[in-house]
């Protein structure tokens, strides 16, 4: 089936220690957008790639970078995380921008 | 600017009741999108419904039904005969393909308890 993969599911990483969580998609859309959530909250948009055109969102801090090197895949750096960092991470994918968002499980973040 | 208010954070129910969960959008664009996802516990956004801007047709899609009024711009989900697997954090959103980048506003989402 077509779908939008995350590994890991479950992360934990060190304080300062960067972490990669990566993001694949069989659906070959053209976007992929990297969403954060924190409990109880909407997911808060990071960025998206439109094909290999990056698209940082204003309040998206430095720290946070991604690399989308194929169609397929994308991935969301975290250089050196911190504890409010802590989340889940949401890839999603659509066809052209505003269409539907078909989202992956998610990468639960957790920063010792 | 766009905006998505989902007015109820949590609601509950027992099994086999309806309900309705409310959506009221803002946007001064004549052409857009609105969405309804289900989050369950396990934590993935899950896809329901999407309508368009000029489409006011109501939809029913077994126990799910979406009633989208553009004159209150209101786009209410409900499910009739809830289900324990009802259970979960619904999302409405809103977005624009032709402004905003296209990107998605979404409400704060409500809360489906229901208790067998």
């Amino acid at each position: 089936d077509a779908m939008v993969i995350q590994n890991p599911r479950y992360q934990v990483t060190q304080f300062g220690k960067p972490v990669t969580l990566s993001c694949s998609q069989t659906l070959n859309h053209n976007v992929m957008y990297w969403y954060q959530q924190k409990s109880s909250q909407a997911p808060k948009l990071l960025f998206h790639y439109y094909d290999k055109d990056f698209n940082n969102e204003a309040d998206t801090p430095d720290n946070f970078q991604s690399r989308r090197p194929n169609t397929s895949f994308c991935f969301l750096d975290i250089r050196s995380p911190g504890l409010g960092d802590a989340a889940m991470y949401l890839c999603a994918t659509s066809r052209v921008l505003g269409e539907t968002q078909y989202f992956g499980p998610g990468t639960r973040l957790l920063v010792l | 600017a766009q905006k998505v208010t989902q007015a109820q954070t949590e609601i509950s129910v027992v099994e086999k009741e309806d309900v309705t969960l409310d959506c009221v959008y803002e946007t001064r664009d004549t052409t857009y999108y609105l969405f309804w996802y289900k989050q369950p516990p396990s934590g993935e956004l899950v896809f329901l419904i999407r309508r368009n801007s000029f489409d006011e047709q109501n939809e029913i899609s077994g126990r799910y039904s979406w009633n989208f009024q553009k004159s209150t711009s209101s786009f209410n989900f409900t499910i009739t005969a809830s289900q324990v697997v009802d259970s979960a954090v619904y999302f409405c959103a809103l977005s624009d393909p032709n402004s905003n980048a296209g990107k998605s506003t979404f409400g704060d989402g409500t809360t489906l308890t229901v208790k067998p």
